[in-house]
């Protein structure tokens, strides 16, 4: 597509509940990120992965929260268990390479998850 | 570790003022890259300029420009004749060449243009 895409765009769910997030991210462009915004926090780093290399999952804020990205396109990132802390607009990111390398990061408009 | 600082929480200015949102960063290495991003109500963080850690020399777009200074840390961006389109939340961000390949953001600038 065009630009990064993310379902749903908003999402409410129950404590205790699981959830999945979904990212369809620009094709083309190897590398992939999550970020969360809340409030409090501002614009966190959650976890990146970039082509075939095993993910960065140092951000990854508990053992609830995993991630997947299929046939390297696809990521899905789940949390388990949902805590109303998790409550927070959850982004995903496209580059081309790390942005180390210079390359900007192109985001998604987001899901905006809360959890009551 | 790496840190990015906006001390500026909101500003609020009038249509065709000029305004300059400040961005000083932490960082050890010597090889790093400095982005300024733009979220408008829509939510969508927006691109707006990367700067690489050797390139000191200042750059204007249009009615945005950047002062990049190294003595200093900062990174600074200037809106020329603000208009009421300019109004979102700016975020100034950092990324090391080395190690975790992830943006550290400050915690943004939320900037209202009024008519």
């Amino acid at each position: 597509g065009a630009g990064v895409s993310q379902s749903p765009s908003n999402k409410v769910t129950e404590k205790g509940k699981d959830v999945e997030l979904r990212c369809d991210p620009i094709s083309g462009l190897t590398a992939l990120y999550w970020y969360r915004q809340s409030l409090g926090q501002g614009l966190e780093f959650l976890i990146y992965f970039q082509g075939n290399s095993a993910p960065d999952k140092s951000g990854l804020p508990s053992d609830r929260f995993s991630a997947e990205r299929t046939g390297g396109s696809v990521s899905t990132l789940t949390i388990q268990r949902t805590q109303q802390e998790d409550s927070a607009v959850y982004l995903c990111a496209s580059s081309l390479t790390g942005p180390g390398q210079g390359a900007e990061a192109f985001f998604g408009q987001g899901t905006r998850l809360t959890v009551v | 570790a790496q840190k990015v600082t906006q001390a500026q929480t909101e500003i609020s200015v009038v249509e065709k003022e000029d305004v300059t949102l400040d961005c000083v960063y932490e960082t050890r290495d010597t090889t790093y890259y400095l982005f300024w991003y733009k979220q408008p109500p829509s939510g969508e963080l927006v691109f707006l300029i990367r700067r690489n850690s050797f390139d000191e020399q200042n750059e204007i777009s249009g009615r945005y420009s950047w002062n990049f200074q190294k003595s200093t840390s900062s990174f600074n961006f200037t809106i020329t004749a603000s208009q009421v389109v300019d109004s979102a939340v700016y975020f100034c961000a950092l990324v090391m060449d080395t190690g975790r390949r992830a943006l550290t953001f400050g915690s943004g600038t939320r900037l209202q243009v009024q008519p």
